[in-house]
């Protein structure tokens, strides 16, 4: 089946600091990824839906300066979350798709901000 | 717009209860599929069933069934005889879409299910 890697599942830094985040694709070529954001007790806020090789599209109200979005090739996305401060500590992941009704899963980037 | 709403945010049953958790939608959109996610403390996102607008036909799964009723734009999902590992968030979800192959997909509320012994 399809399987996606997100990496780190982890990861705490400094405030000021930029974290950058993996979302792969194992087995199957993503036409289209995507990024979630999850605060605790709340649902998942799509950020933004990156193609391969074009810029990525935000959602209404999400800093795309603040949250650089990467999609190199097919199988590979990154989501960096630059000048990190303690707002920004959630949950994200990352879902990949390649037609309109099988999306596949990582398994979350919980980032703290300190 | 798309939108779906899950209006139970907390249902608390005891084990080998029944519930159901309630899932409206509202779509523009003629074709789009429909689905449900388990989501355990750990955080991962569990794929329980995806429906096609076309298709109304009721689903079951073990403990598990859907009903799709497009007239009311609703897709409920029931567990029998719950069990304590039931518990879990469960987001119902919408594709909404973006190109003939791709589409985008937008989460309800969530429904915090707690199963107690």
């Amino acid at each position: 089946g399809a399987v996606v890697s997100q990496h780190p599942s982890r990861v705490i830094c400094k405030s000021g600091t930029s974290v950058k985040i993996e979302c792969r694709s194992l087995d199957f070529q993503a036409t289209t990824m995507f990024w979630y954001r999850q605060f605790p007790k709340q649902s998942l806020m799509l950020m933004a839906t990156s193609n391969e090789g074009s810029k990525a599209t935000y959602e209404q109200g999400v800093e795309k300066d603040k949250f650089l979005i990467n999609h190199a090739s097919l199988t590979l996305s990154t989501l960096t979350v630059t000048s990190a401060h303690p707002e920004d500590s959630s949950f994200y992941i990352c879902s990949a798709t390649r037609t309109a009704y099988g999306y596949t899963f990582g398994s979350g980037t919980r980032l703290t901000v300190v | 717009a798309q939108k779906v709403t899950q209006a139970q945010t907390e249902i608390s049953v005891v084990e080998k209860e029944d519930v159901t958790l309630d899932c409206v939608y509202e779509t523009r959109d003629t074709t789009y599929y429909l689905f449900w996610y388990k989501q355990p403390p750990s955080g991962e996102l569990v794929f329980l069933i995806r429906r096609n607008s076309f298709d109304e036909q009721n689903e079951i799964s073990g403990r598990y069934s859907w009903n799709f009723q497009k007239s009311t734009s609703s897709f409920n999902f029931t567990i029998t005889a719950s069990q304590v590992v039931d518990s879990a968030v469960y987001f119902c979800a919408l594709s909404e879409l973006l190109s003939s192959n791709t589409g985008k997909l937008i989460f309800g509320q969530g429904t915090t299910l707690q199963v107690k012994p």
